[in-house]
């Protein structure tokens, strides 16, 4: 049981380049989560899913897209980089429910630099 | 608006000491609460929650967090750290859509 997987671990982009973190889950969650964080700012919700299909807009959304095609697997895109989106992404998921929709377990990160 | 306040940016305490960290809240109902630990280069993992209940609620590691619905707190309490709790600690109360509002973390330094 892997719990929260995400590919890369780390990027380097120059700016205007293009590319898609890829997020997995083996638990069978309803419910997937894009987060950058970045210092003294916690961690700031980009987009989300509550299922296969749909996603939603977070906090954050302006320059990602996203895609959940399957259910285990949530996509973040950037379409154009720059470099305000240099930032450590962060991958969650959690059970759909009240509550525990709010326990979400996260991945390790990806740390991407925009140059 | 809902939000979550961590007043301290970095705590430092001695190992072997206890620990308090302190997290206030601002949100209209019944709260659900929770506390994270992200430790150097890692994801975050789940401490702790309170859903209802008991106002003390114990978690992994040796942590515990109390509910205070007068003070709208919950603080996070460990009786005895040790080197390998310096990490970055986060508070957050469940909000609509199903999306956790987020404190801005307090970074725990831990000294020999």
């Amino acid at each position: 049981n892997a719990g929260v997987t995400q590919t890369p671990k780390f990027r380097v982009l120059k700016t205007g380049q293009s590319m898609t973190l890829l997020c997995a889950q083996d638990m069978n969650h309803e419910y997937m989560y894009w987060y950058r964080q970045d210092p003294g700012m916690g961690l700031r919700l980009i987009h989300y899913s509550v299922g296969e299909g749909t996603t939603a807009k977070g906090e954050v959304p302006d320059g990602y897209n996203v895609s959940r095609l399957k259910k285990q697997n949530f996509l973040l895109g950037l379409e154009s980089a720059a470099p305000s989106q240099t930032s450590v992404y962060f991958c969650a998921s959690s059970r759909a429910g009240t509550g525990v929709s709010y326990e979400q377990y996260f991945g390790p990160g990806t740390r991407l630099t925009v140059t | 608006a809902q939000s979550v306040t961590q007043p301290d940016i970095h705590i430092t305490v001695s190992e072997g000491a206890s620990l308090e960290l302190r997290c206030n809240y601002s949100y209209g109902a019944t709260p659900y609460l929770f506390w994270y630990v992200q430790s150097p280069g890692q994801g975050l993992q789940l401490l702790l929650k309170y859903f209802s209940g008991d106002t003390l609620v114990q978690g992994i590691k040796g942590f515990e967090a109390e509910f205070k619905r007068s003070q709208s707190s919950f603080n996070l309490r460990k009786p005895s750290v040790h080197w390998s709790d310096a990490a970055e600690y986060f508070c957050a109360v469940g909000g609509s859509n199903y999306q956790l509002i987020w404190g801005a973390g307090t970074k725990l330094i831990i000294k020999p």
